[in-house]
């Protein structure tokens, strides 16, 4: 069936520095991968998403960027701060579903 | 708008009883999902429901079940409590866009979840 993949499970990086998660999906049809980040106590909350028809998207620190032809996609957070740190989810979605599928979860832990 | 609230945040149940989860999502949402998420673990889907029917379904067995209402409030139901059951219970809701179609389901808004601990 359709999945998505994430890595790593767990990443930690010095303050300030740079992270990547990365996502691979299955099902070509793919057109719509948002990014969530869910902080300790909360549910997820949307923080960026991109469409099939762009290859970039950027907003202040956090960018995400698609490979159409190799079907992955990854979330790049800039100049990390202590409040980055939470558990990131990836998802993709089709025009032929109404459900996100949805990666396994990145713990993102930033060193002080 | 008000956001997704879901109710209670905390729960302790005994192996074996039933318990009952409530969601009420965004004002002008009509479909709600749930979502199971243990320690370590990520979303796993349970079922989504749309105008009071059960749109979609994942892998869970017959224990857990949910409804909703025509104020697209939802509950969700797990009875005959397991160990394994106890962890985070998650509703989310979205509406459609323009066209109302599958392409218009993006954006998902969570709640707070619910805290189940089976003892």
């Amino acid at each position: 069936g359709e999945n998505v993949e994430q890595h790593p499970s767990t990443l930690s990086v010095q303050e300030g520095d740079s992270a990547v998660i990365k996502c691979t999906y299955s099902d070509s049809a793919s057109n719509y991968f948002p990014w969530y980040k869910q902080e300790l106590g909360k549910g997820p909350q949307l923080i960026i998403d991109i469409r099939s028809n762009v290859g970039e998207k950027k907003d202040q620190r956090i960018a995400v960027t698609l490979n159409k032809t190799a079907k992955h996609f990854s979330l790049h957070i800039t100049e990390t701060q202590p409040e980055d740190s939470a558990v990131y989810f990836c998802a993709a979605k089709s025009d032929s579903n109404y459900q996100l599928i949805w990666g396994a979860g990145t713990k993102l832990i930033i060193k002080p | 708008k008000a956001g997704v609230t879901q109710t209670p945040r905390y729960l302790i149940k005994t192996r074996g009883q039933q318990v009952t989860l409530s969601c009420s999502p965004i004002s002008g949402h009509r479909s709600v999902s749930w979502y199971q998420q243990t320690p370590g673990q990520g979303l796993q889907f349970l079922f989504e429901y749309f105008s009071e029917t059960q749109r979609n379904k994942g892998n869970f067995p017959g224990r857990f079940s949910g409804r909703q209402f025509s104020n697209s409030r939802s509950e969700m139901n797990v009875s005959t409590l397991e160990l394994g059951d106890s962890a985070l219970y998650l509703c989310a809701s979205h509406g459609p866009g323009t066209s109302g179609g599958p392409s218009s389901y993006n954006e998902q808004f969570f709640g707070p979840g619910t805290r189940l601990t089976v003892l």
